[in-house]
């Protein structure tokens, strides 16, 4: 069975502080893996995906995450945080199969304080 | 261009009512899916369509949990006899086709209480 594990469920940050929100999975599989990012009163929006290309994967909005096989990490960061980045930010793992359904973490809320 | 678009937004029914949530899609997407978000948790997959058919609906807790998409476009998830145990977000998502290229594209969902 896959999972992911989100380590921290609120993260609070000065703007123009380094983000980092800590995403571990756990898989039988080589994963797929995402992040999404959601806005009060929206849906989810993908940030950026991992598909077993490049182990550094580059978002939007500024926003990238490298995979580390290793330590079956996908750490997402950003350099310079941004107060419109205050957010939940949910990592998830897909195997990619017969049906690509996303299994999502517990979410980590982002807070960025001027 | 639409996004995905969920209604209603917000439904509250007393508990062992019946309930019906509607989900349009993204206009050509093939495949859609149906989420539960609870209260401090990430949404939980219910069923997956791909065409008309429910390809995948092993996340459903229940019997009384039923989705249909008849015409391969809308989809209506269906709740009998609800309980205050099934109040959360129902997120809906749609995607071009199967495969993990796919963007899934997410609705603003209906957040669902029940009394």
């Amino acid at each position: 069975a896959q999972s992911v594990t989100q380590l921290g469920s609120h993260v609070s940050v000065s703007e123009g502080a380094l983000v980092l929100l800590r995403c571990n999975y756990s898989s039988s599989v080589p994963p797929y893996l995402f992040w999404y990012v959601q806005y009060p009163n929206q849906g989810l929006q993908l940030l950026l995906k991992y598909t077993s290309a490049a182990t550094l994967v580059k978002g939007i909005n500024g926003f990238e995450a490298e995979f580390k096989k290793s330590e079956t990490s996908f750490h997402l960061t950003k350099p310079s945080a941004h107060m419109s980045d205050a957010a939940e930010y949910f990592c998830a793992v897909s195997d990619g199969g017969n049906t690509d359904k996303l299994i999502f973490g517990t979410g980590t809320r982002l807070q960025v304080f001027p | 261009g639409a996004g995905v678009s969920q209604t209603p937004s917000n439904k509250v029914t007393e508990k062992g009512k019946y309930v019906e949530l509607r989900c349009d899609p993204i206009s050509g997407h093939t495949a859609l899916y149906w989420y539960r978000q609870s209260l401090g948790q990430g949404p939980e997959f219910l069923i997956y369509f791909q065409g008309t058919g429910a390809a995948d609906d092993s996340g459903l807790p229940n019997d009384r949990f039923f989705a249909v998409r008849p015409e391969g476009s809308v989809s209506t998830l269906k709740i009998q006899r609800t309980e205050r145990g099934d109040s959360a977000v129902y997120l809906c998502a749609s995607s071009l086709s199967f495969g993990t290229v796919y963007e899934q594209y997410f609705g603003p969902g209906t957040r669902l209480t029940v009394t």
